[in-house]
């Protein structure tokens, strides 16, 4: 298993410009989440998906959106991306809830310029 | 929303000594209580977890401790190892009604030789 692959690993955008994270997981897992992590501030959860065709917000969802088309991926898109949206992103997947072992991705690094 | 607070946010010991790191919370509905490792580049792994049906989980050399009562818990490292420098992160599921996990801050542990 690859478990939870992320691309692009870099990635420097200018203000106002689009994109999207990319996270797949080959273990079947039913939930989903995406994390921004700042210096000093810990992790923190921007959306999550119980399960497939289900998704919702979670601490600081503005500037960003989900879908869950399949079990295995959860791309997170930047609409216009701003300078305060520099972070490093993680996605995490679990078996079925928050309660579970949430595995990690090796992480995205945005930088918005 | 839950607040999730960790202490210290940087932990220097000998090595073979041990290090103890704290975290408090504001929800007294939260029940799942995990602790994450994170090395230099990389993602969070889970290192133990506790449930609020129990007070005390060891895993070898790594237990955590919980006090429902007052809302804290610690994570303990006997006989730390170079291997144990990193930044670790407790967390705290939503409790009462949003999903995810609230992480504190993180400590970064480093283990003098």
């Amino acid at each position: 298993n690859a478990g939870v692959t992320q691309t692009p690993k870099f990635q420097v955008l200018k203000t106002g410009q689009s994109m999207t994270l990319q996270c797949a997981q080959d273990m079947n897992h039913e939930y989903m989440s995406w994390y921004r992590q700042d210096p000093g501030m810990g992790l923190r959860l921007i959306h999550y998906s119980v399960g497939a065709g289900i998704t919702d917000q979670g601490e600081v969802p503005n500037g960003y959106n989900v879908s869950r088309s399949t079990t295995e991926d959860f791309p997170l898109r930047l609409l216009s991306a701003a300078p305060s949206q520099t972070s490093v992103y993680f996605c995490a997947s679990s078996y079925s809830n928050r309660w579970d072992e949430q595995f990690f991705g090796p992480g995205t690094r945005l930088t918005v310029l | 929303g839950e607040n999730v607070e960790q202490h210290p946010s940087t932990l220097s010991v000998q090595e073979g000594d041990s290090a103890v790191i704290k975290c408090t919370y504001s929800d007294s509905a939260s029940n799942y209580f995990p602790w994450y490792k994170q090395e230099l580049g990389k993602g969070p792994q889970l290192i133990i977890d506790i449930r609020s049906n129990v007070g005390e989980k060891k895993d070898q050399r790594i237990a955590v401790t919980l006090n429902k009562t007052a809302k804290h818990f610690s994570l303990h490292i006997t006989e730390t190892q170079p291997e144990d420098s990193a930044v670790y992160f407790c967390a705290a599921d939503s409790g009462g009604g949003a999903d995810g996990l609230t992480f504190g801050k993180g400590t970064h542990l480093i283990i003098q030789p």
